[in-house]
This record gives C-alpha cells, sequence and structure tokens, in this order.
C-alpha cells in the first residue's frame, strides 16, 4: 500500500540551526503539506503545496519557513534558525485531488536545545 | 470560539460495546470531515471520510454527519482494546485546503 515517508524519524539540533526535514509523498498524489503537533497539543496545519507553490500558509509559517519541491518525488520543510518552541513532531501528507482525504507520514520529531 | 471542538475524555467502554465520539464545528460551510487514529507517539491514521449528510459506514466504523447542527460523530462498533488511542475530529473549512484537527477523544476499551 502506497504510503508517506519522512526522514529522518527524530532530528535534534541547537537552537539558531537550520534543519531540513524531507517527506516524500505518494507517488500520484499531488497536493502536499506539513503539519505539526507540540507534545500534548493539536495537530496544527502549517503550509500547504500545489503545483510548485504555497497555496495555503498558517500564521505558524512565517518568513523562518520554507518549502519546496527540489524533484519529482522530494517535499521539504526547511526552518532556517530554530528556536526551542519549534520543537515537536512534524506530518507531511499528501492527497490526490483537491478536498479529499489526506494521508500522513510518520513524522520527524524535532527536538531543539 | 474554538474551530473544532472535541470531548477530551477519556471515554472508557467495556470490550465488545459501541464507542460513540462526537465532535462539534463552527464553520457552517465546511465541506469535508475526517476521522483519523492517533496511538500515542504516532501519526494520524484515516479511519473514515464523510462529505454528505448522513451516515456511512465501513466495517466496523460508521461516521454520522449532520450539517445542519453542525456535528459529526463516529460510532466504532464491537469495540477492541486495540482501538484504545485517540480519535481525531478534523474538518476541511470551507474554501480552504487546510485540515483544522480538534484536540482528540481519548478512547480506552476495557478487555
Amino acid at each position: 500500500e502506497p504510503e508517506v515517508t519522512q526522514t529522518p524519524s527524530h532530528q535534534v539540533t541547537q537552537m539558531g540551526q537550520e534543519v531540513i526535514l524531507r517527506c516524500v509523498p505518494i507517488s500520484n498524489h499531488l497536493y502536499f503539506y506539513w503539519y505539526r503537533q507540540i507534545l500534548g497539543q493539536k495537530v496544527e496545519f502549517l503550509v500547504s503545496f500545489y503545483n510548485n507553490e504555497i497555496s495555503e500558509k498558517s500564521e505558524i509559517f512565517d518568513d523562518q519557513f520554507s518549502v519546496e519541491r527540489p524533484d519529482g518525488s522530494n517535499f521539504t520543510l526547511k526552518i532556517r534558525s530554530t528556536k526551542l518552541e519549534d520543537s515537536a513532531m512534524y506530518f507531511c501528507a499528501s492527497s490526490g485531488r483537491m478536498n479529499t482525504e489526506a494521508f500522513f507520514g510518520q513524522g520527524t520529531r524535532l527536538t531543539v536545545v | 470560539q474554538k474551530e473544532v471542538e472535541q470531548n477530551s475524555g477519556p471515554l472508557s467502554v467495556p470490550e465488545g460495546a459501541i464507542a460513540s465520539l462526537n465532535c462539534t464545528y463552527s464553520d457552517r460551510g465546511s465541506q469535508s470531515f475526517f476521522w483519523y487514529r492517533q496511538y500515542s507517539g504516532k501519526s494520524p491514521e484515516l479511519i473514515m471520510f464523510i462529505y454528505s449528510n448522513g451516515d456511512k459506514e465501513d466495517g466496523r466504523f460508521t461516521a454520522q454527519l449532520n450539517k445542519a447542527s453542525q456535528y459529526v460523530s463516529l460510532l466504532i462498533r464491537d469495540s477492541q482494546p486495540s482501538d484504545s488511542a485517540t480519535y481525531l475530529c478534523a474538518v476541511r473549512p470551507g474554501g480552504y485546503q487546510k485540515v483544522t484537527f480538534g484536540t482528540g477523544t481519548k478512547l480506552q476499551v476495557i478487555p
């Protein structure tokens, strides 16, 4: 069964460092998303991406965040200068068509120290 | 006003019983509704989606949607201990691609 894969599963970084979280969406999907979940809190939307551009973003997704689809398979989330409060699980998701269900990857646990 | 509201629980049901999970949402223009299951430390796993008023059944799961009341529910029949998890209600507001999640209801199925 096709699935969304994310790497790494756990990333520890020092405050102020740049991190790149990687995702391989389901191969025939067209819509890609990043969500995050701070420990004990709800899943929060960060950004959606379609046709090689950001289609929607939340207030969390400020200038420190960026997304890219560098090739035909990968979808990345970059945090330029990490802060302690960026520590969370980051989930990548993809969907095949607009307004349909999204399938989540297993997540990357980001710990900023 | 919270966009998607769920009772945090825990909801405890005995094995074999029906578990009923409820969710209300604030955006009357919402089009798509999802139930995800999340085990501790894991990612959300899609259980059901529903787009039209009424009931939708898939195996032991039934999703119910009432747009007039802005209410969506999930029924789990013949609950099993392996169903013990947090169930996340998620709603796609009208005109958006993002999905807004509730805080989740923790379900405990007692053997």
